[in-house]
């Protein structure tokens, strides 16, 4: 089992529709969340993170958080053109000294006009 | 300029080369990372450094040597690279080791 499991996708959703992201993670002393947001041949950018059980809103973005459940995503409302990117969901946990931040694999997200 | 930069952004070498890429923070940040990510795949850690000091090395072959002069600077060292090492390389720098991090625009490298 990999340590933080996303669906490669892609996930094609129409202009204006909600995009739903998913990622599981199997530490359950995982204690930071993230969200990053990579265009093609572009380094990842940070869109959210998260660290408590819940919703977090920002603008257009929502990430939620489920310990008990082992998972975080991430909802895109009124997706655009422009959200067409892989997703990377990104989990810090305790390791050895310190933490250690794992990423997943991305999500692909195709918006189609 | 801020954020975390990175040079060169493009570089082709031989594989009897050697040559050096940059990393430099702007961020007051503690940490700093090395990643490696070939076409279609996930990120690969390579190196961490907290407060200078390299805390993780994903077991990542010797023709690649990080260095780490003070939190802002972020060196990687390269000699004797395998075709199989083209790729992009990515930089990024955080608060702490449990914090989001920044990455810098990557060098796209390709060993010929």
């Amino acid at each position: 089992q990999k340590e933080v499991e996303q669906n490669s996708g892609p996930l094609s959703v129409p202009e204006g529709a909600i995009a739903s992201l998913n990622c599981t993670y199997s530490d359950r002393g995982s204690q930071s969340f993230f969200w990053y947001r990579q265009y093609s041949g572009k380094s990842p950018e940070l869109i959210m993170f998260i660290y408590s059980n819940g919703d977090k809103e920002d603008g257009r973005f929502t990430a939620q958080l489920n310990k008990a459940s082992q998972y975080v995503s991430l909802l895109i409302r009124d997706s655009q053109p422009s959200d067409s990117a892989t997703y990377l969901c990104a989990v810090a946990r305790g390791n050895t000294g310190g933490f250690k931040t794992i990423f997943g694999a991305g999500t692909r997200l195709f918006v189609k006009a | 300029e801020t954020g975390v930069t990175q040079t060169p952004r493009h570089l082709v070498m031989g594989m009897t080369n050697k040559k050096s890429l940059k990393c430099e923070q702007h961020l007051g940040h503690n940490a700093m990372y090395w990643y490696k990510q070939s076409a279609k795949k996930p990120l690969e850690l390579m190196f961490v450094y907290n407060f200078k000091e390299q805390t993780e090395n994903n077991s990542v072959p010797s023709r690649f040597s990080p260095e780490c002069p003070n939190s802002s600077h972020l060196f990687l060292h390269l000699h004797t690279l395998q075709p199989e090492d083209s790729a992009l390389y990515l930089c990024a720098s955080s608060r702490g080791v449990e914090s989001e991090q920044y990455f810098g625009p990557g060098t796209r490298l390709t060993v010929t």
